[in-house]
């Protein structure tokens, strides 16, 4: 069963910030959201991830709403190589959990 | 930078013949997992181990599929024999292990069966 909903494509213009939203009502107290994203015929590649604060790092930020319920990561200026499959997922932070992915959102940057 | 590895990059067989896929993950991460993803679809999880030993292989078709890590390092996947259905990219991941649990992934295996 998806733990998390996201939509299947976006766009976004090259060197404007993307934006990709993602709920996930049913998460735990002590789950994480994590992002990866998978360029084509590429294996999925870690973003970032948050339990309850804002994170930013090299790669992007991510925004988590105060209940939790929903996040964005936000890209701030994109470029063509982040065109990808981004995947939100939700996992508890055992380091030992498997990362069980949906569908994730298509994201095309256009020049 | 420490990478995943696998190989081979691709494989065409034809069906019921039998293919193997190898992983040599990033040196001291104690888990390792091997996912399949169809063409269109996200990752799907086959089998996690945990050093040596299995910890999930809940969606592994153990009819035709096995995997071992024998001495908790490398890692191989068999297929026998091979059915139309495996077209797919096999991918490897490892992690630590240890919060916050970042896994790694290789470059994967696409599978063709003809």
């Amino acid at each position: 069963d998806a733990k998390t909903t996201q939509p299947p494509s976006m766009d976004c213009a090259e060197g404007r910030a993307a934006n990709l939203p993602c709920n996930h009502s049913t998460i735990s107290g002590n789950e994480y959201v994590y992002w990866y994203r998978q360029i084509h015929s590429q294996g999925p590649q870690y973003i970032i991830h948050g339990l309850k604060n804002n994170e930013t790092n090299e790669m992007a930020s991510l925004i988590i709403t105060e209940d939790r319920k929903s996040s964005t990561l936000i890209l701030p200026h994109a470029t063509l190589r982040d065109t990808a499959v981004y995947y939100c997922i939700v996992r508890p932070p055992f380091g030992n959990e498997k990362l069980t992915f949906g569908t994730g959102t298509r994201l095309t940057i256009i020049p | 930078e420490a990478e995943v590895a696998q190989s081979p990059r691709y494989k065409i067989t034809e069906k019921s013949q039998a293919v193997a896929f190898w992983c040599d993950p990033i040196s001291g991460h104690a888990t390792l997992y091997w996912y399949r993803q169809i063409l269109g679809q996200g990752p799907e999880l086959l089998v996690q181990f945990q050093d040596e030993s299995v910890v999930d292989d809940s969606q592994l078709p153990k009819d035709r599929f096995s995997a071992e890590r024998l001495k908790g390092v490398d890692s191989t996947l068999k297929i026998q024999p091979a059915e139309l259905g495996d077209s797919a990219m096999y991918l490897c991941a490892s992690s630590l292990g240890t919060p916050p649990g970042e896994l790694f992934f290789g470059e994967g295996s696409r599978l063709t069966v003809l």
